[in-house]
Formats: structure tokens, sequence, C-alpha cells
């Protein structure tokens, strides 16, 4: 199995722009994290969706961070309009409930807003 | 409030050495879970613990499991530099019926020749 895929692995944009990052989990599994990690603040669970359901979303900072799940095999995290304090590592997991209880890692985004 | 609380946060230690990171956790969950984070790179899953009294070994590390003290350990034997990153620990929030886990905030381990 290729594991939890992110793209793009690094992303540079100005503060304003729209930015999108995308995670494609493990196929199988059920369950999908959105997380975002920082020096200060260090790994924070943002989203989480069960069978592409958005389960929790509290951890989400404001109204400009938006999260979808259309398919199992697909998710998106939109920061719209970004600004420099969400600069972060973004990282995706996935896991499938009630048979392999650890969440697996995606290799995470590198966002930096300018 | 769903606490988990890892000791010490920052490990400096010489190769050779034995060592023990701590991991208490406030929720009555009975699973525990253990990662690795080496420098710019993803968090790997290294043991899951699912059950008081766990114990699992793997090289010179080993993660044991008291659900009673809702304490974990991760012990380090003769450290060698290559066991240098950050090692989360974390637990269910929700009994594990949706697979959210509580991350502690990581310890930095460092091991010098």
């Amino acid at each position: 199995d290729a594991g939890v895929i992110q793209s793009p692995r690094h992303e540079v944009t100005e503060m304003g722009q729209e930015v999108t990052l995308r995670c494609k989990p493990i196929s199988g599994h059920n369950s999908l994290f959105w997380y975002r990690q920082t020096m200060m603040r260090g790994l924070e669970l943002l989203i989480y969706f069960n069978n592409n359901v958005p389960i929790d979303d509290s951890g989400m900072p404001e109204d400009r961070f938006s999260a979808k799940m259309p398919n199992a095999s697909f998710s998106t995290l939109k920061i719209q309009p970004s600004e420099p304090r969400d600069s972060a590592v973004y990282f995706c997991a996935s896991s499938l409930i009630g048979v392999a209880p650890e969440q697996y890692f995606g290799p995470g985004t590198r966002l930096t807003v300018t | 409030e769903l606490k988990v609380e890892q000791n010490p946060l920052f490990l400096s230690m010489q190769e050779g050495k034995n060592y023990t990171i701590y991991c208490n956790y406030s929720t009555t969950s009975d699973r525990l879970y253990w990662y690795r984070q080496d420098p710019g790179k993803s968090l790997e899953s290294l043991f899951v613990l699912l059950s008081n009294g766990a114990v699992k070994q793997e090289g010179r590390l080993m993660a044991s499991l008291d659900t009673k003290a809702r304490l974990s350990t991760l012990h380090i034997t003769a450290a060698v530099h290559d066991l240098s990153a950050t090692y989360f620990c974390a637990v269910d929030r929700d009994g594990g019926s949706q697979g959210n886990l509580i991350f502690g905030k990581g310890t930095k381990l460092s091991v010098k020749p």
C-alpha cells in the first residue's frame, strides 16, 4: 500500500490567497483526520471524518478554514483567505475504526504564507 | 479536561545509557499509542498497547501500559544516536469509537556520543 498521500508537499503563497491541501487516505480506511503542527502549539486536530461525514470540526481555527471529503479516497482542506499565522505543517492521517486503531500519517504539507 | 502529559519534554542522553519517558493521561482509555517523529518528517506508529499490562518491545525500545495508574512508559535501553527523535504518546478520546486521539506534547530525545 502506498500509505497516506498528501499534496502538495510544500506550498508558498502570499497572504490573502486561497490554499487547497489534498489527501488520499489508505484504501479501505474509514476515518480521516487533519492536523496542524507548529513549534508553538504542537500537534492540533483540526477536523475528522468517519465514513466521509465530518464528525468534529471544533479544532478548525475559524471560518477561513474548510474541509471536505467527497468520497472515501479524497479529502481537501482549504484556507481562504490565507494569513501568515497559518504557516505550519498540515498532516492528514487515516485509520480503520474497530480493526486497526492506530492512525497512519501522511508526509505532510509544509505551508508558508508570506 | 482531557489531558495527556509527557515527561520529560526534552531529554539529552549519552549513547549507551538507559532512560524512561513517562506518559500520564486523564481519560479512561485502555489503549495507548506511541509515535516517533524524525525532524522534518511525519509521525510513524511505534507501538499500540491495547490492554492493561500490555508490554511491547522493538529493538532498544520497550513500551508498557498500566491503565489503572493511567500511565505508560517508553523505556530506552543502551541508547544509540539513531534513536534521536521526538516521541509522542496518544490515547483514545472517546473510547475508541471514533478513532479520535489525544496527543501529548512530545518528548524530544537527543542521544549524544
